[in-house]
């Protein structure tokens, strides 16, 4: 089984700063990697494929990177609505989530 | 409109069963790979299982393994899970999902996803 661990679990930053989020596999996952953004009371959007690859209508301050084990989300300038929790998930073998990361204002 | 609705969720005792049902509507079901998804309260995301376009392939988590089963019906447009021998352990909201458009070198991603419906297991 494949563990993705997310880093950090908590990030707190000021709308207009710079956010990266961290995903580290346990082996290599390739490619084979996206980001999903989850807000209270919703379901899961699909941000990022293919570690690298936005999903339509994604806005263009996010941005997917890395291949192997260790995979970014970086958020370039935040937005009052990019507040919530993101998760990566591998489908390399099987399938599974890491743990989040909130994205919180500070 | 492209859509998901899952029913069937409630209390139950554990040891029980439960089954429950996923509505799709607005998209190609019978084209569609889909997927079961969870999440307990308070908690993250955690795969179940997963069921191929024609149903000719299932795979499904460890934790869930020999005890749920996925199904589906294309000319009925709809996704099940059926749950037997729960457990406190298995109470989440529970989510179905499409396998999508998005793909890279073969492998697709979850773009469509339910509301959700809540299984609580408890005595």
């Amino acid at each position: 089984e494949i563990v993705l661990t997310q880093s950090p679990a908590t990030l707190s930053l000021s709308p207009g700063e710079r956010a990266t989020l961290s995903c580290r596999a346990s082996q290599s996952v390739s490619d084979y990697l996206a980001w999903y953004q989850q807000k209270p009371g919703q379901a899961p959007r699909l941000l990022i494929y293919g570690a690298s690859n936005r999903a339509t209508g994604i806005p263009a301050r996010f941005s997917g990177s890395g291949s192997g084990t260790d995979f970014t989300l970086t958020i370039s300038s935040l937005e009052p609505e990019d507040y919530a929790v993101y998760y990566c998930q591998q489908r390399t073998n099987g399938y599974s989530f890491g743990q989040g990361t909130k994205l919180e204002i500070k | 409109q492209v859509q998901l609705v899952e029913s069937g969720g409630g209390v139950v005792q554990p040891g029980r069963s439960l089954r429950l049902s996923c509505a799709a509507s607005g998209f190609s079901f019978s084209s569609s790979a889909m997927h079961w998804v969870r999440q307990a309260p308070g908690k993250g995301l955690e795969w179940v299982a997963v069921i191929s376009y024609d149903g000719s392939h299932k795979s499904s988590a460890d934790s869930v393994r020999g005890r749920f089963t996925i199904s589906r019906d294309n000319s009925l447009n709809t996704l099940y899970l059926q749950m037997n021998n729960l457990g406190p352990e298995d109470t989440a909201v529970y989510s179905c999902a499409r396998d999508g458009r998005y793909c890279t070198n073969g492998a697709c991603y979850f773009d469509i996803w339910g509301q959700g419906t809540m299984v609580t297991v408890s005595s």
